[in-house]
């Protein structure tokens, strides 16, 4: 069955610091997919990043930056210099090949303190 | 240029009340999902669609009821609405297997007093 874990519940941090949100995922295929979702105080969900199984290359968009290491069944998400509008609940989510369904994390409330 | 659209956007209904929440799409995309959001819990899965009048249960969907009929609906209803139902609900949409990711409507905030 499919499980992700965000241990991380809330973290605060002040303006221009590094933050990593931690993601733990559970599977049993061999071919699934992890995404990352934002959803701001406005409520709706912004997609970030999608990452299949087969690619542990991390990726890097601008002050953001993920880890994804099979070994561990982490993907974690790092942002770099952390702004107040990065402010949000951040999920983590996994779907497995062909199950045609998103599983969430229970998300982790960021605050970002200027 | 939203391509999925939801509605109502908030009721407020009483206990023991149907209810349904409307989700449009004008992407043609096969796959259509509701969620509950609720503090502590994440995105829960309701319901799924694979297509017209083809529906699937997901992890809560005790209370619950969905229908398609059209391509471009996806109809949740609450048969006799309870407190514990009080959440917001997001529909989802996507055009394919887990590849191509998932877009999400902007959510209706449900209140069952």
């Amino acid at each position: 069955a499919q499980k992700v874990t965000q241990a991380q519940t809330e973290i605060s941090v002040v303006e221009k610091e590094d933050v990593t949100l931690d993601c733990v995922y559970e599977t049993r295929d061999t071919t699934y997919y992890l995404f990352w979702y934002k959803q701001p105080p406005s409520g709706e969900l912004v997609f970030l990043i999608r990452r299949n199984s087969f690619d542990e290359q991390n990726e890097i968009s601008g002050r953001y930056s993920w880890n994804f290491q099979k070994s561990t069944s982490s993907f974690n998400f790092t942002i770099t210099a952390s702004q107040v509008v990065d402010s949000a609940v951040y999920f983590c989510a996994l779907s497995e090949q062909g199950a045609q369904k998103l599983v969430f994390g229970q998300g982790t409330r960021l605050t970002i303190n200027p | 240029d939203a391509g999925i659209t939801q509605s109502p956007r908030h009721k407020v209904t009483e206990t023991g009340t149907p209810v349904t929440l409307r989700c449009h799409q004008t992407e043609n995309h096969r796959y259509m999902y509701w969620y509950r959001q609720d503090p502590g819990h994440g995105l829960r899965l309701i319901h799924y669609s694979y297509g017209v009048k083809d529906t699937d249960k997901g992890e809560v969907s005790d209370g619950y009821s969905v229908s398609r009929s059209k391509t471009e609906d996806f109809l949740l209803t609450l048969e006799s609405a309870t407190s514990s139902q009080t959440s917001v609900y997001f529909c989802a949409i996507s055009e394919g297997h887990s590849p191509y990711g998932y877009t999400f409507g902007s959510g209706t905030r449900l209140t069952v007093v």
